[in-house]
């Protein structure tokens, strides 16, 4: 089964910056865009970027994300306690013709 | 405006399947991939599946593959996630979500809990 791999947590003080890394292969990131997705308890999730690095409108510029190879990682500037929540990044995968998500990143503001 | 609305909770015995339904409003059916993904307690965030509606072509993740079938009624602009064998290990919250303009993964449904106990 074809998956992301993410840091199971991460944190920051109010005001720092934290990234989160997601990790894939040449038929899922290498090859495709990026996504990344806030996921708070039980509510349904919210796209944060797409495109690799573009937000949808409303997203602050606070959440920015990039891609290197078959690497992608989305930071958070300017952190904020409403920042608390699990993270994940999607990419399509051209060996399962379809979506394959990461393992979730859970951030933590200390 | 978009809104995908799915059916209410079900509780099921370990062995049964389960249905469930999403219907949708505020846009095209046929022209948006729908998806369907779960989260169990505690879990992430796992895809189970998508359906083009146009065509009717299904497409599933290996790990659930023979256990779940996605349909749709193009009539009705619905689809449905249907899982098998249920074991207390799919307990969890379903959700149907459409692709739009942005990402597989633009509009959701508000989820359908599924709880498998004996």
């Amino acid at each position: 089964q074809s998956v992301l791999t993410q840091p199971s947590s991460a944190s920051g003080t109010p005001g720092q910056r934290v990234t989160i890394s997601c990790s894939g292969s040449s038929s899922n990131i290498g090859d495709n865009y990026v996504y990344w997705y806030q996921v708070l308890p039980g509510t349904a999730p919210k796209l944060l970027i797409y495109n690799n690095n573009q937000r949808p409108s409303g997203v602050p510029d606070r959440f920015s994300g990039s891609k290197s190879g078959t690497s992608a990682s989305l930071a958070i500037s300017g952190l904020r306690s409403e920042d608390e929540a699990d993270y994940q990044c999607a990419a399509w995968d051209d060996s399962v013709t379809g979506p394959v998500l990461g393992t979730g990143t859970k951030v933590t503001v200390l | 405006q978009v809104h995908l609305v799915q059916s209410g909770a079900e509780v099921k015995k370990p062995g049964a399947s389960v249905k469930v339904s999403c219907k949708t409003s505020g846009y095209t059916f046929t022209s948006y991939a729908m998806h369907w993904l779960r989260q169990a307690p505690g879990q992430r965030l796992e895809w189970m599946g998508w359906i083009n509606p146009g065509a009717g072509h299904t497409y599933y993740s290996k790990k659930f593959l023979g256990r779940v079938t996605i349909t749709r009624d193009t009539s009705a602009t619905a689809a449905f996630m249907e899982l098998t064998s249920l074991s207390s290990e799919d307990t969890a919250v379903y959700y149907c979500a459409a692709t739009g303009d942005y990402s597989y993964f633009d509009h959701w449904g508000q989820g359908t809990l599924v709880t498998v106990s004996s």
